[in-house]
């Protein structure tokens, strides 16, 4: 089982709707938690951490869940800049991060 | 502004070439890391430092080698490149003693082995 598994998508939905995707990692004891968004041929750029009680900033909204492993990440109102590929990342031990395949995301006008 | 730089940005080279990627970091940050990003596998972590004259192996470090004698550089050295190497190669740096280990990447160095 990978450490850290996303459904590669594309997931393709019409502007202004919201869209969730979700990561699902291995190690128990993986102790942080981020999505990076990745656009086309460019480098992956932190785009929220993951809190357990749950964040939102703006549009974004990440949730944590321990218990049955796995992270989500929900976008409300899509626009067509947030389409790009989203990187689920874990930190499982100290300085040490793994990073998912990435889902895509394609928001059609 | 604090930046960290990759350079080249395209790279072109034949099989058997040695070849050395660079990554330049303002940030001052301890740890340093040197990712491959290949359709299908996602970034996977090639070697990474943690501080001056440290250096560690990641998951796929074969064929590879980094040095750290400085704070600011950590240079990626293809000491004999295949064609199996062709890549995007990411550099991130991210702050010693920052528990969530927050990296910053590079633009990349698009990498191709004839």
């Amino acid at each position: 089982r990978k450490e850290v598994e996303q459904d590669p998508g594309p997931f393709n939905v019409p502007e202004g709707a919201t869209v969730a995707f979700n990561c699902t990692y291995s190690n128990s004891a993986s102790q942080s938690f981020f999505w990076y968004r990745q656009d086309c041929r460019k480098e992956p750029k932190l785009l929220m951490s993951v809190y357990s009680s749950g964040n939102e900033d703006g549009r974004f909204t990440a949730q944590l869940n321990r218990a049955s492993q796995y992270i989500s990440l929900l976008i409300r109102d899509s626009k067509l800049s947030d389409s790009a590929t989203y990187l689920c990342v874990v930190n499982i031990a100290y300085q040490k991060v793994t990073f998912g395949t990435g889902t895509k995301l394609q928001v059609i006008p | 502004d604090a930046e960290i730089t990759q350079s080249p940005r395209h790279k072109i080279t034949e099989t058997g070439r040695q070849v050395t990627l660079a990554c330049h970091q303002t940030w001052n940050h301890n740890n340093m890391f040197w990712y491959r990003q290949d359709l299908g596998h996602g970034l996977r972590l090639i070697h990474y430092s943690y501080g001056v004259h440290d250096t560690n192996k990641g998951e796929v470090s074969d064929g590879y080698s980094v040095s750290r004698s400085n704070t600011e550089d950590l240079p990626l050295t293809l000491e004999s490149a295949a064609s199996s190497q062709t890549s995007v190669y990411f550099c991130a740096s991210s702050e010693y003693g920052d528990a969530k280990n927050i990296q910053y990447f590079g633009a990349g160095t698009r990498l191709s082995v004839l």
